[in-house]
């Protein structure tokens, strides 16, 4: 499966100020996704990010807000901006394997546990 | 996806078996899956099932699906130590997965 690398693993960040968390990943892949994870709770899809294209937005997760790039197949960028103390959560990058073969399953970077004070 | 529901917590003896259940509402799903998740790291990819399956096994794992029902399980056999976790259930019907709330679970002596 694929071996994702996600930075920053943590941060503490000031309210109003916005947070860049990078996705690398080791092979190229087709599908991309943005999860947060709020304190005790379970995961919540933000977004697929697309090659090339807008990324596509769930239902209460807006684009001003949480901006994404994916500028190729092996990287996408999620930005938390002007955040709020509600923003503290873990944010997830998760890749499509794509093989629906005997190995198919969606693998999950690390994790960014950010705090925003 | 639609609905997943687990139950919070579970406590096992060490040597025991584990049993972890789930519910989901969407009949549609075609893949139902199982992460374990350990404390400050990311999610692990345990097992994964084909809803035309009812039951998988991989060495200490067990799946179980009652479609019918729409009942997943996973039995952990010899639960260790290192066993100690959040377990989530997930389903997808296309490639967005909806996630239970995770079963932590824990393993005393």
């Amino acid at each position: 499966s694929a071996v994702i690398s996600q930075k920053p693993s943590r941060d503490i960040c000031q309210r109003g100020t916005s947070l860049t968390i990078q996705c690398q990943v080791d092979s190229q892949v087709t599908m991309m996704f943005w999860y947060r994870q709020q304190p005790g709770q379970s995961l919540t899809l933000i977004a697929t990010a697309n090659q090339g294209s807008e990324a596509t937005y769930e239902s209460g997760f807006v684009i001003d807000k949480f901006p994404i790039s994916r500028p190729n197949l092996t990287f996408s960028t999620l930005t938390v901006s002007n955040m709020s103390p509600e923003d503290s959560s873990i944010y997830l990058c998760s890749v499509g394997d794509g093989n629906r073969g005997s190995n198919y399953g969606y693998t999950f970077g690390s994790g960014t546990r950010l705090t925003v004070v | 996806g639609e609905d997943v529901e687990q139950s919070l917590f579970l406590s096992v003896r060490e040597g025991d078996s584990s049993v972890i259940n789930c519910t989901y509402t969407d009949s549609s799903s075609t893949y139902l899956y199982w992460y374990k998740q350990e404390p400050g790291a990311g999610l692990q990819l345990l097992t994964y099932i084909f809803s035309n399956m009812d039951m998988k096994q991989d060495q200490r794992l067990t799946v179980l699906l009652n479609k019918k029902d729409k009942h997943l399980s996973l039995r952990i056999a010899d639960t260790q130590t290192g066993d100690s976790a959040i377990y989530f259930c997930a389903e997808t019907d296309d490639y967005k997965l909806s996630f239970g709330a995770g079963t932590t679970v824990t393993v005393r002596a």
